[in-house]
C-alpha cells in the first residue's frame, strides 16, 4: 500500500512569500497519478495540479507542481491572501485506488 | 456550469444504513469515472470508493469494504452510495466527485459536490 507523507506538517509564511510543498511517497508514483487539492475551511477541496505538473482549468500560474519517482512539490509563487488553506497531494492507480497524503496547513505568519 | 449535487446526509444510529445521492449537471455524466472522499471532523481527506464510467467496475478503500456499496445510474445522471452497518467512525463529511481523465479509474478529481455530513451515533 502506498502512504503519502507531506511536509511539513504546518507552514507559516507571509503573504508575498515563496510556498515549497513536498509530498514524498512511500514508493515510486508514476508522475500522471499525482494530483494536488487545496482545501479552504468549511469548502469542499479543489484541483490544483493534475499528472504532477499540470494546472487545473482556472488556478493561476502562481502554482506549480513538480516532482518524480517519489518526492513531488508544491510550490506557490507568490502568496496571495487567498492561499492560505490545506494542501493534499494525492495518488491513484495503486493499490488501495486512491491515497491522499495527510495534508500541509499553510498559515499566515 | 459543472455541478454535483448531494442530498442524503443526516443522523443514523450505529449499525443503521443510509443512501448517499449525488446529482451531477453540465457535463456528460456517463463519459466519466465518479468516486466519494469523506472527512471526518477536524481529519484528512480519505476516499471511500470509485466507480467507473459504465458502473461495471468498482473500488473501495479497506475501511469500508464489505458495508459500502457504490453505483451509480447514467439515465439520471445519479451517482449513489449505500452506506450499511455504520460504525462511529464513518461519521463524516462525504463529497462527491468527478473523475477529470474522461472513463479513466486513475484520475484526478476536478469537480467536487458541496459535502454533506453523516453522522453515526446513538
Amino acid at each position: 500500500e502506498i502512504v503519502l507523507t507531506q511536509s511539513p506538517g504546518t507552514l507559516s509564511l507571509s503573504p508575498g512569500e515563496r510556498a515549497t510543498l513536498s509530498c514524498r511517497a512511500s514508493q515510486s508514483v508514476s508522475s500522471s497519478y499525482l494530483a494536488w487539492y487545496q482545501q479552504i475551511p468549511g469548502q469542499a477541496p479543489r484541483l490544483l495540479i493534475y499528472g504532477a505538473s499540470s494546472r487545473a482549468t482556472g488556478i493561476p500560474d502562481r502554482f506549480s507542481g513538480s516532482g518524480s519517482g517519489t518526492d513531488f512539490t508544491l510550490t506557490i509563487s507568490r502568496l496571495e491572501p487567498e492561499d492560505f488553506a490545506v494542501y493534499y497531494c494525492q495518488q491513484c492507480g495503486t493499490s488501495p485506488l486512491v491515497t491522499f497524503g495527510q495534508g500541509t496547513r499553510l498559515e499566515i505568519k | 456550469e459543472v455541478q454535483l449535487l448531494e442530498s442524503g446526509g443526516g443522523l443514523v444510529q450505529p449499525g443503521g444504513s443510509l443512501r448517499r445521492s449525488c446529482a451531477a449537471s453540465g457535463f456528460s455524466f456517463s463519459n466519466y469515472a465518479m468516486s466519494w472522499v469523506r472527512q471526518a471532523p477536524g481529519k484528512g481527506l480519505e476516499w471511500v470508493s470509485t466507480i467507473s464510467a459504465s458502473g461495471g467496475s468498482t473500488y473501495y478503500a479497506d475501511s469500508v469494504k464489505g458495508r459500502f456499496t457504490i453505483s451509480r445510474d447514467n439515465s439520471n445522471n445519479t451517482l449513489y452510495l449505500q452506506m450499511n452497518s455504520l460504525r462511529a467512525e464513518d461519521t463524516a463529511i462525504y463529497y462527491c466527485a468527478k473523475g477529470r481523465s474522461g472513463g479513466r479509474v486513475t484520475t484526478a478529481m476536478d469537480v467536487w459536490g458541496q459535502g454533506t455530513t453523516v453522522t453515526v451515533s446513538s
